[in-house]
This record gives C-alpha cells, sequence and structure tokens, in this order.
C-alpha cells in the first residue's frame, strides 16, 4: 500500500494566520482526502481533491477556509485560513490503501495544529 | 443517514487478557465495515475490513472482528492483549462510496 509523507508534524498558530499542510505520496493515485479530528471526536472528510479539478468539499467545509491544491498525482496541499482557535485539529490526508476505495484508506500520521 | 456507534470511550484491561471492543452501525443495506488503530502522533492504520462472505474476518496485529447483521455489530475481539495494542480503535462504515462514516473511537489502556 502506499506511503504518505505529512509535514508539518505539529505546529502552534496564531489565530488570523494560517498554515499550509503538505502530503506527499510515494505512489501515483487518483484522488487524495483530507480529514480533520477534533479533540475527542470523530474523522471528518474536509474535501477530495483529484488532480487537475476544484477539489470536492463537504458540507460544511468551504474552499476560502481550507484551500486544496492538488498539482499532481503524488502531491496535495490543504492550507487553513484566517484561523481561530476552533480550527484546532488534527489534520489527515489519506489515499486509497490499494484495491479500490472501498478496501480501506492509508493515512498519513496527521499534522496537530493548536492556534493559540 | 448511515451512522457508527461506539459505545466505549476508554477500555482499561491488563496485559494478557482479552479485548472486546464494540461497534454498532445504522444502515439499510450490507455496509462495509472497517476497523482502525491510531497510535499516539500516529495516523491511522488499518486492521481489518469486512464485505461480504464469512463473518469472522482476521485482521492483523492478532485482531479479528464478526460481522453479525441481526445485532448491526462489528466487534473488535483480541485473545490476548500486548502493552502495545494500548492505542485509539476506530469503526468505521461505507455503502460503498469513499465517504466513510467513523465512530468516536475508543481509547484502551493496558495495564502491565
Amino acid at each position: 500500500s502506499a506511503v504518505i509523507s505529512q509535514k508539518p508534524s505539529r505546529d502552534i498558530c496564531q489565530r488570523g494566520t494560517s498554515l499550509t499542510i503538505q502530503c506527499q505520496v510515494d505512489s501515483q493515485v487518483t484522488m487524495m482526502f483530507w480529514y480533520r479530528q477534533q479533540p475527542g471526536q470523530s474523522l471528518t472528510l474536509i474535501a477530495t481533491a483529484n488532480q487537475g479539478s476544484e477539489a470536492t468539499y463537504e458540507s460544511g467545509f468551504v474552499i476560502d477556509k481550507f484551500p486544496i491544491s492538488r498539482p499532481n498525482l503524488t502531491f496535495s496541499t490543504l492550507t487553513v485560513s484566517n484561523m481561530s482557535p476552533e480550527d484546532s485539529s488534527i489534520y489527515l490526508c489519506s489515499v486509497e490503501g490499494g484495491g479500490g476505495l472501498f478496501y480501506g484508506y492509508t493515512f498519513g500520521s496527521g499534522t496537530r495544529l493548536t492556534v493559540v | 443517514a448511515q451512522s457508527v456507534t461506539q459505545p466505549d470511550i476508554h477500555i482499561t484491561v491488563s496485559e494478557g487478557a482479552s479485548l472486546e471492543l464494540r461497534c454498532n452501525y445504522s444502515y439499510g443495506a450490507t455496509p462495509y465495515l472497517f476497523w482502525y488503530v491510531q497510535s499516539p502522533g500516529q495516523g491511522l492504520q488499518l486492521l481489518l475490513k469486512y464485505f461480504s462472505g464469512d463473518t469472522l474476518v482476521q485482521g492483523i496485529k492478532g485482531f479479528e472482528a464478526e460481522f453479525k447483521r441481526s445485532q448491526s455489530s462489528f466487534n473488535l475481539r483480541k485473545p490476548s492483549v500486548h502493552w502495545s495494542d494500548a492505542a485509539e480503535y476506530f469503526c468505521a462504515v461505507t455503502s460503498g462510496t469513499y465517504k466513510y462514516i467513523f465512530g468516536t473511537g475508543t481509547r484502551l489502556k493496558v495495564l502491565a
């Protein structure tokens, strides 16, 4: 299955600033996914990123707040813009684990974001 | 709408004891079911999955899970827990799309 490198692993940011999270995969993948894991809660899908097209955002998430880039089949970035303390979460990128989307995801190690 | 419930937020077991983590789902048709583990500071790792066929599925690290349609459950088990199993465990379901619904997780503590 794919190996994902995600960085930074953690950051502490001032409110009102932006942070860009990078996700690098060691193989070409069609779809990449960005999740948010808020403290004490489950994972929530933010958006799906396909190379060559605009990301598809889930209900409650908008491009102005979470712009995503997908310049090629192995790389994606998620930016958390104009941050507030409510954005403090773990952000994870993921790709299909091999064998198709119904065979489970492979996840990066996550970015733990604290907004102060 | 689909949903996943993990009733136990925290579970503590002694090393060598057996383990069962509960997962209940709500979905009309046969779902695709998964268990993931998240060790501290790590991403999620797939333990096992169920699509169809034998309702008892084996996974990595000595874990198994049993799909019980009548109870809408997919409980995770391990006969003998090791200290390295301390982590958070997530159950997930999908109807067959890329959108997975995750449970809120069960945090496992292992006593020496």
